[in-house]
């Protein structure tokens, strides 16, 4: 059973770098059937899709974050992370990474979430 | 890239039956949907993956066959019926979209259900 978790700060000041790490246990990151992703959601609100990684190094952004964020992996302690620099409050959160899984045709889904952790920007 | 609307709200009586409504963007008519469910202080739970020819696929863990999907052009439907107090949730619609090397994910602004 694949399970996910968030780790990292609660508060990071504004104009810093938000830094968090998801560990993945009970699933490979460097398997060829999975993305790798992080969501947030402002409390409240809906859920905004930040970007994903694929173990080729692969990775795609939300395009609105594109200039602030990267994701990486670390397939030797089969966690990955992500980085958003120049933090505003706009970026206070609850972050998850969750798993791309693909089943089969077009069955395809985010099967596999981490509970999320929260992230306030404040001085 | 698409988007995808939702009502904010809903509600429904124990025992009673809900449609949730996901409506997608003129463009993505024949775009495949996933509806996630979100307990309070809980991440999401996949529910189904929804076309126009309806579900695709099997229902994720642990989503009783209560819960239903459907599609007609621009909207993918989630019906739970006999409502129990557990499926009080919020629940969300997302695609994920890709062409000329432009991918990404969109959700909704995801609907909040009232169990009375």
């Amino acid at each position: 059973q694949v399970q996910l978790q968030e780790s990292g700060p609660g508060l990071v000041k504004p104009s810093q770098t938000l830094s968090l790490t998801c560990i993945v246990s009970g699933a490979s990151i460097s398997s060829d059937d999975f993305y790798w992703h992080w969501i947030r959601q402002s409390p409240g609100k809906g859920l905004e899709w930040v970007g994903y990684m694929y173990h080729s190094g692969t990775s795609y952004y939300n395009p609105s974050l594109k200039s602030r964020v990267t994701i990486s992996m670390d397939t030797s302690k089969n966690h990955f992370s992500l980085s958003l620099n120049s933090v505003t409050a706009a970026d206070s959160a609850f972050y998850f990474c969750a798993r791309y899984a693909f089943y089969y045709g077009d069955f395809n889904f985010l099967d596999s979430w981490g509970p999320g952790t929260l992230v306030t920007v404040s001085s | 890239q698409p988007v995808l609307t939702q009502p904010p709200s809903a509600s429904a009586s124990l025992g009673a039956s809900v449609t949730l409504t996901c409506t997608l963007t003129s463009d993505y008519s024949y775009y495949k949907v996933d509806w996630y469910q979100q307990r309070p202080g809980k991440g999401p739970r996949f529910v189904m993956r929804v076309g126009t020819d309806g579900i695709v696929g099997s229902r994720g863990d642990g989503i009783p066959d209560r819960f239903s999907v459907s599609g007609s052009g621009l909207h993918r439907y989630l019906t739970i019926t006999d409502i129990k107090g557990e499926d009080e949730s919020d629940y969300h619609c997302g695609v994920d979209y890709g062409s000329g090397g432009n991918f990404g994910w969109v959700f909704g602004g995801g609907t909040k259900l009232t169990v009375l």
